[in-house]
C-alpha cells in the first residue's frame, strides 16, 4: 500500500496567516492526489484534486502543488472556518489511502 | 441541492451482519461511481469500497474483501454496503461518498454525514 505521511501533525496559526501543509507519498503517485477538509460534526469536503485543481466552489485561497512524492496544500489568509483537520488521499494505486491528517488550530 | 443520506448503522455483535444504505439526491446518480469510506472516531479515514456506474466493477480494501459487498440500485438512486462477519476493527463511522468520475475510487466530491457502526458483544 502507498503510505501518505502528513506534516506537521498540528499547525497553530492565527486568522489571516498563511498555512502550509505537507503530504509525502511512499512512492511516486504522479499528480494523483487530493486534499480534504474535515470540520467537527460535518461531512468531509473535497478541496483539491489531481494535486492542483480546485474542486467546485472552493475559494481561491486554497491552492495545491506538487507531484511525484511531495505535495503541498496552501491556505492563504486563514479564515475562522478554515480551522479544521486536513487529509490528503492518493488514487494512484489500490487500495486508495489517506494520510493521517494535519490539524490546523487557532493560536 | 446534492445530498447523500446514509442509514443502517447500529450495534452488532462480532460475527454479525449489517446492511448500510445511502440515498442520493440532487444529481444524476447513474453517471457517477459511488464509494464507502470509514473513520474510526478520532482517527483517520480509510477507503472501504467503490462501485462504478453500472455496478459491474467493484473494488474493496483488503481489510474487508470477502466480507463486505457493495451494490447499487440506479432506479432507486441508492448504494448499499452489505457487511458480514463483522469484527471489532470494523467499528467506525461509515461515509457514503460520490465519486468525481464514473469509474470509481478516484476522488470523493460529495459526502454524507455518516452512519455509525458499533461492533461489541
Amino acid at each position: 500500500d502507498i503510505v501518505l505521511t502528513q506534516s506537521p501533525a498540528t499547525l497553530s496559526l492565527s486568522p489571516g496567516e498563511r498555512a502550509t501543509l505537507s503530504c509525502r507519498a511512499s512512492q511516486n503517485i504522479y499528480d494523483l492526489l487530493a486534499w480534504y477538509q474535515l470540520r467537527p460534526g460535518q461531512a468531509p469536503r473535497l478541496l483539491i484534486y489531481d494535486a492542483s485543481n480546485r474542486a467546485t466552489a472552493i475559494p481561491a485561497r486554497f491552492s495545491g502543488s506538487g507531484s511525484g512524492t511531495d505535495f503541498t496544500l496552501t491556505i492563504d489568509s486563514l479564515e475562522p472556518d478554515d480551522f479544521a483537520v486536513y487529509f490528503c488521499q492518493q488514487r494512484s494505486n489500490w487500495p486508495r489511502t489517506f494520510g493521517p491528517g494535519t490539524k490546523v488550530d487557532i493560536k | 441541492e446534492m445530498q447523500l443520506l446514509e442509514s443502517g448503522g447500529g450495534l452488532v455483535q462480532p460475527g454479525g451482519s449489517l446492511r448500510l444504505s445511502c440515498a442520493a439526491s440532487g444529481f444524476t446518480f447513474d453517471t457517477y461511481a459511488m464509494n464507502w469510506v470509514r473513520q474510526v472516531p478520532g482517527k483517520g479515514l480509510e477507503f472501504v469500497s467503490s462501485i462504478n456506474i453500472n455496478g459491474v466493477t467493484t473494488f474493496y480494501s483488503p481489510s474487508v474483501r470477502g466480507r463486505f459487498t457493495i451494490s447499487r440500485d440506479n432506479s432507486q438512486n441508492t448504494v448499499y454496503l452489505q457487511m458480514n462477519s463483522l469484527r471489532d476493527e470494523d467499528a467506525a463511522l461509515y461515509y457514503c461518498a460520490k465519486d468525481l468520475f464514473a469509474t470509481g475510487g478516484s476522488y470523493f466530491d460529495l459526502w454524507g454525514q455518516g452512519t455509525l457502526v458499533t461492533v461489541s458483544s
